[in-house]
C-alpha cells in the first residue's frame, strides 16, 4: 500500500529549541492529520486538516496543509520533555475511506 | 468516559493457536478499523468495517479475520495461517461522514512464541 514520505526519521533537540517536520507524497490528499505516540500507547490526534492552505494551531504545535495539497508542515514552539515520542502524519485521498500513514517521526528532547 | 478500548495489553500465544484481540468503543461511531504496527514502521491496515455486518480488507488481511456483529464491537482474530503475528494492534473508529478523523485504541502487543 501506498505510504506517505516523513521527515525526518529523528530528531535530538534542546528543551526550549522549535521543532518542524514534513510528510510529502506524490499523490493529492484531501485530508491531513497528526499524530503523536507515546511507547506503548495508542496515537493521539493533535491536529486535522481540510483545505489547503489551512493553518491550524493546538497549544504551542502548528500544522500547516500544503498548497499543492501533497504534503503537510508541523512545528512544535518551545520544546518541553514530555513532547517526546514519535509523531505521525496521516492522509486521505479524495473518494477514499482509509488513511495512509507515514513512519513517523521520533522526537526525543534533552532537558 | 467515551472512548476505545482494548483488551488485553498483553497476549501471549503459541505458535498455530488462534487468538482474538478485543476492541469497544462507545463514540458512537459508525466506522471501525484494525492496524499493525510493527518496530520503526506506520501503521497498516488490516481490516475496516463501515456498518454492522459489512468489513472491507484492508493491505494486509492475510492471516487475520473479523466480524462486526454490534456497532460498538470489532474483534480481530489472528489465525495460525499468519506468518508473523507478533506485533502490536492498534483499533481505531471514526464517524463515517463528514470529518471523519479516527481515534485509536490503546493497543494490545501480541507476542507469539
Amino acid at each position: 500500500g501506498q505510504q506517505l514520505n516523513q521527515s525526518p526519521q529523528s530528531m535530538f533537540i534542546q528543551e526550549g529549541e522549535d521543532v518542524s517536520m514534513n510528510c510529502t507524497s506524490s499523490s493529492i490528499f484531501n485530508t491531513w492529520l497528526w499524530y503523536k505516540q507515546d511507547p506503548g500507547e495508542g496515537p493521539v490526534l493533535l491536529i486535522a486538516l481540510y483545505k489547503a492552505g489551512e493553518l491550524t494551531s493546538n497549544g504551542r504545535l502548528t500544522a500547516q496543509f500544503g498548497i499543492t495539497r501533497k504534503d503537510s508542515f508541523l512545528n512544535i514552539s518551545a520544546s518541553i520533555p514530555s513532547d517526546v515520542g514519535i509523531y505521525f502524519c496521516a492522509g486521505r485521498q479524495g473518494g477514499s475511506e482509509k488513511l495512509v500513514f507515514g513512519k513517523g517521526t521520533k522526537l526525543t528532547v534533552n532537558p | 468516559d467515551g472512548g476505545i478500548t482494548q483488551s488485553p495489553k498483553y497476549l501471549f500465544r503459541k505458535e498455530g493457536q488462534n487468538v482474538t484481540l478485543s476492541c469497544e468503543q462507545n463514540l458512537n461511531h459508525d466506522a471501525m478499523y484494525w492496524y499493525r504496527q510493527d518496530p520503526g514502521q506506520g501503521l497498516r491496515l488490516i481490516y475496516y468495517s463501515q456498518i454492522v455486518n459489512d468489513f472491507q480488507k484492508g493491505d494486509i488481511a492475510e492471516g487475520y479475520s473479523v466480524s462486526r456483529e454490534k456497532k460498538e464491537s470489532f474483534p480481530l482474530t489472528v489465525t495460525s495461517a499468519q506468518k508473523n503475528p507478533t506485533a502490536f494492534y492498534l483499533c481505531a473508529s471514526s464517524r463515517w461522514t463528514g470529518r471523519n478523523e479516527q481515534y485509536f485504541g490503546p493497543g494490545t502487543r501480541l507476542t507469539v512464541t
